[in-house]
């Protein structure tokens, strides 16, 4: 199992651009996450998942869209990138049988709004 | 909501003992969370209470009090890929809210 991929690595924008964070899970879980990171800060919920073709607001959702077409899949959106939007993006799974609800993540990913 | 707390930065020497204190106010409560995450990397589970008193997992062991809304992370017998974040995390229903993290930093 791959567990949680994310693309891209890296990304740069301008502000105003809009772009598309890619995350996919291969552990058929139903939960999937997308939080940001700040320096010296907490994760911060975005938005979240509980299967394909539900999503809901968690904290801090202002500037961004997600859907969920499958359970595999849970793209992040940005439309009219802003400096504030810099951050490292974090997206995440977690299982429903068992279970603590434990969460697993993907690697990040590292934009700059400039 | 949730009000979560945690030290910003601690530091040892290797070999030695770290306790790392998380406090939480919260409406609700199903289980509280230990991730570890090294710098520029995701992070990675390291414990989960949901019943108050201790869990240990080889040199990592973590503590519970849910009526002093209250956890600790014990890091014994430090060693220097200890040095990272460790991240405090309350669990309700299916969604966390973590706290800001200890850096730990491991002095040879």
């Amino acid at each position: 199992n791959a567990g949680v991929t994310q693309t891209p690595k890296f990304r740069i924008l301008k502000i105003g651009q809009s772009m598309t964070l890619q995350c996919t899970q291969d552990m058929n879980h139903n939960y999937m996450y997308w939080y940001r990171q700040d320096p010296g800060m907490g994760l911060k919920l975005i938005y979240y998942s509980v299967g394909a073709g539900i999503t809901d607001k968690g904290e801090v959702p202002n500037g961004y869209n997600v859907s969920r077409s499958t359970t595999e899949d849970f793209p992040l959106r940005l439309e009219l990138a802003a400096p504030s939007q810099t951050s490292v993006y974090f997206c995440a799974s977690s299982p429903t049988t068992g279970s603590s609800y434990e969460q697993y993540f993907g690697p990040g990913t590292r934009l700059t709004v400039t | 909501g949730q009000n979560i707390d945690q030290p910003t930065e601690m530091t040892a020497t290797e070999g030695a003992i770290v306790q790392i204190n998380c406090t939480y106010q919260t409406s609700g409560f199903n289980g509280l969370f230990w991730y570890q995450q090294h710098a520029g990397e995701a992070p990675t589970f390291l414990s989960y209470n949901v019943l108050d008193g201790l869990e240990e997992k080889g040199r990592f062991s973590s503590f519970l009090s849910r009526s002093k809304g209250y956890s600790y992370l014990l890091l014994k017998e430090l060693q220097m890929k200890d040095s990272a974040s460790y991240l405090c995390a309350v669990r309700r229903d299916y969604k966390l809210s973590f706290g800001a993290g200890t850096t730990v930093t491991v002095r040879a």
